[in-house]
């Protein structure tokens, strides 16, 4: 059965810190992978969709990585805005639909 | 373009009514997915519609339907709600290749008392 793990449950970094989320898949014939950010309350905010694994997308103090069993969220320099719960999704060929991973509540203090 | 639309935002029903939920995708998306997310299970897929045929479905009850029209609008519909049906339900849109990215609505509130 098609799984998304993710960890941390929750991340707290001072302005400035760097650091990584991580989204753990097992999927047959991956179709894609998606990052959404979503703020309390709100509808999950498209970030990225990564195909094959070496494949990486950047934007602004966010990039993406892919490998064959996970992907990575990496936040350079997170500023308090970017306070936020990350989720990550895998589609695959088998069933075709989406799954989630609980996500990552993320929490940035000055 | 405009986003994904979802009406009511809001809704305050009792147990054993039913309710309708209508989402409007982005222009010239075909597929319409239905998610339910409460605090203790997350994102759950509840079903997703291409063309006006239902395509996928997740694991809810028969008390949870949906249907979508020749516009690409979809609608759900939950009847004889109980309380564990409160929760934020979320509609996303797609072009229609299932390695397309779904692109979410601000979702309905549903509190069920």
């Amino acid at each position: 059965e098609d799984q998304v793990t993710q960890s941390p449950e929750a991340l707290r970094l001072q302005e400035g810190e760097s650091s990584s989320l991580n989204c753990s898949y097992t999927v047959s014939g991956l179709r894609g992978l998606f990052w959404y950010r979503q703020d309390p309350g709100k509808g999950p905010e498209f970030l990225f969709t990564l195909y094959s694994a070496g494949e990486e997308k950047e934007k602004e103090r966010l990039k993406a990585t892919l490998t064959k069993k996970e992907s990575f969220l990496h936040i350079t320099a997170p500023k308090p805005e970017d306070s936020a719960t990350y989720l990550c999704a895998v589609r695959g060929s088998t069933l075709g639909r989406l799954y989630f991973g609980r996500g990552t509540q993320l929490t940035v203090w000055p | 373009k405009a986003g994904v639309t979802q009406t009511p935002r809001y809704l305050i029903k009792t147990r054993g009514q039913q309710v309708t939920l209508s989402c409007s995708p982005i222009s010239g998306h075909r597929s319409v997915s239905w998610y339910q997310q409460t605090p203790g299970q997350g994102l759950q897929f509840l079903f997703e519609y291409f063309s006006e045929t239902q395509r996928n479905k997740g694991n809810f009850p028969g008390r949870f339907s949906g249907r979508q029209f020749s516009n690409s609008r979809s609608e759900m519909n939950v009847s004889t709600l109980e309380l564990g049906d409160s929760a934020l339900y979320l509609c996303a849109s797609s072009p229609g290749d299932f390695g397309d990215t779904q692109y979410f609505g601000p979702g309905t509130r549903l509190t069920v008392l």
